[in-house]
């Protein structure tokens, strides 16, 4: 399964703290997307990194990725009370011919306390 | 411009009946994807229609289905609820069906089954 699976499950840190979340996954990638999610609401598009990049920045987000290791991570710098919510990162690859999914795992629930 | 819109918000149903879900997509998105959400979990894909047609099927049962309209407008049915059909079902659209795709959510409808 190409199942996202975030770490730590939950991380609570200072208002003005960066706040770093880890992603795995187990086969090959043609792209990872990671999202917020704000208390059971929709989900937020936050950044999408295609397999042949390894860094890409938006705003005080910071995302890494690496294929050898199935590994991608999010920075969030100067973090704000605003941006407590649950993150999720979400492999997007061919499962079968035509099909094509985000595959997500459970999240990372972020609290930054002011 | 207007993002992923869904409609209804809140659906309260009971056990055995039916449900009809509606999504519009991001001016000039012609993929539109569904996604069924329980509490604490991350989203699960359920289809994803492009052109009309469907692309892809996740693993639901076929009391779930999907169409895609020519304005490219969707719906999703689901019959015979149970009560493990409470969730948040999550609409996303997409320019296109390849896998360079940045999927955009909308708020989501939330179905209660009792």
């Amino acid at each position: 399964s190409q199942q996202g699976e975030e770490d730590p499950q939950a991380l609570s840190i200072q208002e003005g703290e960066n706040a770093t979340m880890n992603c795995s996954y187990k086969t090959s990638i043609n792209n990872l997307q990671w999202y917020r999610q704000n208390s059971g609401r929709g989900l937020v598009h936050l950044i999408l990194i295609r397999s042949n990049e390894r860094e890409k920045h938006s705003g005080r987000l910071r995302v890494t990725l690496d294929t050898s290791k199935k590994s991608s991570s999010l920075l969030i710098t100067a973090s704000r009370a605003a941006d407590t919510a649950s993150y999720f990162c979400a492999p997007w690859a061919v499962e079968g011919a035509g099909s094509y999914q985000l595959t997500f795992g459970k999240g990372t629930k972020l609290s930054v306390i002011p | 411009d207007a993002g992923v819109t869904q409609s209804p918000t809140h659906l309260i149903k009971t056990r055995g009946q039916h449900v009809t879900l509606r999504c519009s997509p991001i001016s000039g998105h012609k993929s539109v994807s569904w996604y069924q959400q329980v509490l604490g979990q991350g989203p699960q894909f359920i289809f994803q229609y492009y052109e009309k047609e469907e692309r892809g099927r996740g693993n639901f049962p076929d009391r779930f289905s999907a169409r895609q309209f020519p304005n490219y407008s969707s719906e999703l049915n689901v019959n015979a609820l149970l009560l493990g059909d409470s969730a948040l079902y999550l609409c996303a659209s997409g320019s296109a069906s390849g896998s360079h795709n940045e999927q955009f959510f909308g708020p989501g409808t939330r179905l209660t089954v009792l």
